[in-house]
C-alpha cells in the first residue's frame, strides 16, 4: 500500500504534445506538492495545494496546470511540451507533517 | 527567500567509516530541517529531521546537529554500509502553515566502498 503513488513512471513524448501526470496519496494529508528535479538532481518546488486550493505557485510557466479534484489527488497537466521540460517530476504530500514523496515520473521530450 | 547550500557534492568513504554532510541556510525564520535519502530510480525518503528547539537528534547510526546561531546543520552517518550509498539532500523550512515550503540543498552523492 504505497503512500504516495504517481503514474506513469516514464513518459516519452514529442515536443509540442500535451501530457498529464497523476498523483494520489493515502496518508490523509491536506497538502500536496509537485517538484521538478533536473538533470543535476536539483529539487525545486513547483506547486502546492491545500485541500484542493492552490497555495504555492513558484512562477512556473502557465503551460503547467495542476488540478486537485479532491485532497487525495493532485494531477499535473503540461501543454505544448518543450525540450527543457525533460526532468523527473515528483509528487509529495504533508505540510505540518514531514513530506512524503512518490517515486517520480521521468519525462523525456524528443 | 531561503537559500540552502550543501557540501560536499560527492563523498566517498570506506565501509565502516563515518560520513558527514554539511548544510547552511540563510533564512532565520526556518525552523524545520529534514534530511532525505534518494536511491536510484526512487523518490526522496525522509531519514531524519530536526526542529530548531533541539540541537541534536539521533536515530541508530544517523544523527543530525543544528547550530541556529551559525545557521548550519549537519548529517552524521556512523559505521557506513554499502546500502548507505545514495544521494542525500538537506532542506529547510519555516514549519507550520500551509504556505510553508521546503528549500532543498543541491545534494551529496555518497559512495560507500568495500
Amino acid at each position: 500500500d504505497t503512500a504516495v503513488s504517481q503514474t506513469p513512471k516514464y513518459l516519452v513524448t514529442q515536443m509540442g504534445n500535451d501530457k498529464s501526470i497523476k498523483c494520489e496519496q493515502n496518508l490523509g494529508h491536506d497538502t500536496m506538492y509537485w517538484y521538478k528535479q533536473d538533470s543535476k538532481k536539483f529539487l525545486k518546488i513547483m506547486f502546492s495545494y491545500n485541500n484542493k486550493e492552490l497555495i504555492i505557485n513558484e512562477t512556473v510557466p502557465n503551460r503547467f496546470s495542476p488540478k486537485s479534484p479532491d485532497k487525495a489527488h493532485l494531477n499535473l497537466h503540461i501543454n505544448s511540451l518543450e525540450l527543457g521540460d525533460s526532468a523527473v517530476y515528483f509528487c509529495a504530500s504533508g505540510a505540518d507533517q514531514p513530506q512524503h514523496f512518490g517515486d517520480g515520473t521521468r519525462l523525456s521530450i524528443l | 527567500g531561503e537559500n540552502v547550500e550543501q557540501h560536499p557534492s560527492t563523498l566517498s568513504v570506506q565501509e565502516g567509516d563515518s560520513a558527514v554532510i554539511k548544510c547552511t541556510y540563510s533564512d532565520s525564520a526556518s525552523n524545520y530541517f529534514p534530511w532525505y535519502k534518494q536511491e536510484l530510480g526512487k523518490g526522496p525518503q525522509l531519514i531524519i529531521d530536526i526542529r530548531s528547539n533541539v540541537g541534536e537528534k539521533k536515530d541508530q547510526r544517523i544523527a543530525v546537529t543544528l547550530n541556529k546561531t551559525a545557521k548550519h546543520f549537519s548529517l552524521h552517518i556512523t559505521e557506513t554500509q554499502p546500502e548507505d550509498s545514495a544521494v542525500y539532500f538537506c532542506a529547510a523550512m519555516p514549519f507550520g502553515g500551509t504556505a510553508s515550503k521546503l528549500t532543498f540543498g543541491t545534494g551529496t552523492r555518497l559512495q560507500v566502498t568495500l
